[in-house]
């Protein structure tokens, strides 16, 4: 199995733009994590869901996020005008269940300039 | 605050030393769960020790889990400079989610 797969890797992109990013969990999991990592926050959960359901949005930092599962093999999460302060490592993870060992992806490092 | 937090949030040791790593957490849990995260990766599942065990092996890395003081730690015996990374805990903040510490950040110097 080639893993969680995230796209892009990297993003550098300036601050009023749309950004979308892309996740291809393992492959019979049925969690998708969205975490967002940085210096000062550390790391959060931004989004989960359960069988391609969001069961958890507390995380998302506000309206300007927005995350989809369409399907059991892809997730986006979209931010929507970008800020600076949205710069961080954008990590999807995937599980067979909320509670158990999570597999991480490689994730996306985000700029906005 | 955050469910786990990890002590201390740094480490320093030579390599061949072992390395202990601490977490405490507020609620009760289901399990709790050891990450690593070397430098611009992603997390890597290490441990999972569930709240009716004690302790737990694997390869060099030793879990233990008290429930009573809500604490869990991390022992890593004779340390390599690979073993260089950020070890983060997890646990279940009874809202059927994982909720991750800040890390220690563990060096090991050759």
């Amino acid at each position: 199995d080639a893993g969680v797969i995230q796209s892009p890797r990297h993003e550098v992109t300036e601050m009023g733009q749309e950004v979308t990013l892309r996740c291809k969990p393992i492959s019979g999991h049925n969690s998708l994590f969205w975490y967002r990592q940085t210096m000062m926050r550390g790391l959060e959960l931004l989004i989960y869901f359960n069988n391609n359901v969001p069961i958890d949005d507390s995380g998302m930092p506000e309206d300007r996020f927005s995350a989809k599962m369409p399907n059991a093999s892809f997730s986006t999460l979209k931010i929507q005008p970008s800020e600076p302060r949205d710069s961080a490592v954008y990590f999807c993870a995937s599980s067979l269940g909320a509670l158990l060992e999570q597999f991480f992806g490689p994730g996306t490092r985000l700029t906005v300039l | 605050s955050q469910q786990g937090e990890e002590d201390p949030q740094a480490l320093s040791i030579q390599e061949g030393e072992n390395a202990t790593m601490n977490c405490s957490y507020k609620t009760s849990i289901n399990n709790l769960q050891w990450y690593r995260q070397n430098s611009g990766r992603g997390l890597v599942h290490l441990i999972l020790i569930r709240s009716n065990e004690r302790e737990k092996h694997s390869g060099r890395l030793r879990v233990t889990l008290d429930t009573s003081k809500k604490s869990s730690s991390l022992l890593i015996t004779a340390s390599r400079a690979a073993d260089t990374a950020s070890y983060f805990c997890a646990t279940d903040d009874g809202a059927q989610k994982l909720v991750f510490g800040q890390g220690t950040r563990l060096t090991i110097n050759p």
